[in-house]
């Protein structure tokens, strides 16, 4: 079965420490996406790429960076951990160079960063 | 820009109560409007899309309807259970986007038993 993995699925990190959230899919899709999700703020698109070697700056991109070296691998660098950057982050896959209605994503399981 | 706004942070029913979520949108394209649920835990998933073409969609007890009127849709369940219990999220995809979901803030909905 298709799918979406995330590594760590639980981090504790020091501020200014750096942490790198590694994502993993088997659904072929050309696009992939980093958001942060927070209470009151829903999802918000932090990175995406649409395919290897493309990265590109969502609604809330100052702090990270992303690399994207193969089809099938997505990471998301704090490379100077904040604790404003504490958040659950989810990696999502999708189709959707194909129109609107293919739109759909595939999401992980979430990462759980805590920043101390 | 395009946006979707959906106002209702959180939903508390009893089981077998109806369920009724809205989120409006604005975009002066043809949008596809999905439904994604995310149980404890886990990562959202997708719970039903809407085109203009088609107007409603339904899957597992859900059912999504549109209103170009009003540009809004909703997510209605004509009784809900305690397994329903999740947060729910609107989102809006465009055809230009190139796959990029615009999402609201999300719904929690909490079920007493």
């Amino acid at each position: 079965e298709a799918a979406v993995t995330q590594s760590p699925r639980n981090k504790v990190a020091v501020t200014g420490g750096k942490v790198t959230l590694s994502c993993n899919q088997t659904n072929n899709h050309n696009n992939m996406y980093w958001y942060r999700q927070d209470t009151g703020h829903g999802l918000r698109l932090i990175h995406y790429s649409y395919g290897a070697g493309s990265t590109e700056k969502g609604d809330i991109p100052d702090g990270y960076k992303a690399s994207r070296p193969s089809q099938e691998n997505f990471s998301l660098i704090l490379e100077l951990a904040t604790p404003s950057q504490t958040s659950v982050y989810f990696c999502a896959s999708g189709d959707g160079g194909l129109g609107g209605y293919y739109a759909e994503q595939f999401f992980g399981p979430g990462t759980r960063l805590t920043v101390l | 820009g395009d946006s979707v706004t959906q106002k209702q942070g959180q939903v508390t029913l009893s089981e077998d109560d109806f369920l009724f979520i809205n989120c409006t949108y604005s975009t002066t394209t043809y949008p596809t409007l999905l439904w994604y649920v995310q149980y404890l835990g886990q990562g959202p998933q997708l719970l039903l899309k809407v085109t203009t073409a088609n107007n409603k969609g339904i899957s597992r007890g859900f059912e999504a309807t549109y209103d170009k009127g009003t540009t809004s849709f909703h997510l209605q369940k004509a009784s809900v259970q305690e397994s329903d219990s999740a947060v729910y999220f609107c989102a809006l995809a465009l055809n230009y986007n190139q796959g990029k979901l615009i999402f609201g803030q999300g719904t929690k909905l909490s079920i007493k038993p």
